[in-house]
């Protein structure tokens, strides 16, 4: 595709079910971000993919928070034993390759809007 | 610790008129300041960024203003218009690490 795609676009779950977000990136793009952005706030760094480095999980919020991303593209953010205040829009980015590492521009997908219940 | 602070939370402008958002930041390491968009239901866009290096860059009716030793910088949309009307962010980030710190956030409505 031409832009992140991001699955699902709703996901409605009840407390303490697990929750998975996926998403596919702009192909090439060796950087890959994930954010949240809560009503009213701002985006909140959660972790990011640089090529084959170790991830960079600093902004993750607690140990129910994980994220993988295989072969280099698809990633995947896995929310275990969900909670009401998990409940944000989620927004995955990535971004090109310039000097061996991420240019600083993102490109976001439109977000998975997680409710739970 | 909000390394990012933006201002104003909202803002509301006639058509026409010019709309001013600021960002002020703490790490002088950051290097790198983007702005960018945001309409409903949609992901940030970048708009355009801005390096230390140089004390304005303008695109159109965007520009950034940055003042290094005030560690400010700010967007000003002339001939603001009603497709203005959205979510806009600051961001910074320093060199290296390339994980952008975004500001909350300024909701933009252009009154036609």
């Amino acid at each position: 595709g031409a832009g992140v795609s991001q699955s699902p676009s709703n996901k409605v779950t009840e407390k303490g079910k697990d929750v998975e977000l996926r998403c596919d990136p702009i192909s090439g793009h060796t950087a890959l971000y994930w954010y949240r952005q809560s009503l009213g706030q701002g985006l909140e760094f959660l972790i990011y993919f640089q090529g084959n480095s170790a991830p960079d999980k600093s902004g993750l919020p607690s140990d129910r928070f994980s994220a993988e991303r295989t072969g280099g593209s698809v990633s995947t953010l896995t929310i275990q034993r969900t909670q009401q205040e998990d409940s944000a829009v989620y927004l995955c980015a990535s971004s090109p390759r310039w000097g061996g590492r991420s240019t600083g521009e993102l490109f976001f997908g439109e977000g998975s809007r997680l409710t739970v219940l | 610790q909000q390394q990012v602070k933006q201002s104003p939370q909202s803002l509301i402008v006639q058509k026409g008129g010019i709309s001013i958002i600021n960002c002020a930041y703490e790490n002088t390491a950051f290097d790198y300041f983007p702005w960018y968009q945001q309409f409903p239901g949609k992901g940030p866009a970048l708009l355009i960024a801005i390096r230390p290096d140089v004390s304005e860059k303008k695109e159109g009716r965007f520009t950034i203003s940055f003042n290094k030793s005030a560690k400010q910088f700010s967007l000003h949309i002339m001939d603001s218009q009603p497709g203005d009307s959205a979510t806009y962010f600051c961001a910074a980030s320093k060199g290296g690490s390339y994980i952008p710190t975004f500001g909350r956030g300024t909701s933009l409505i252009v009154h036609p």
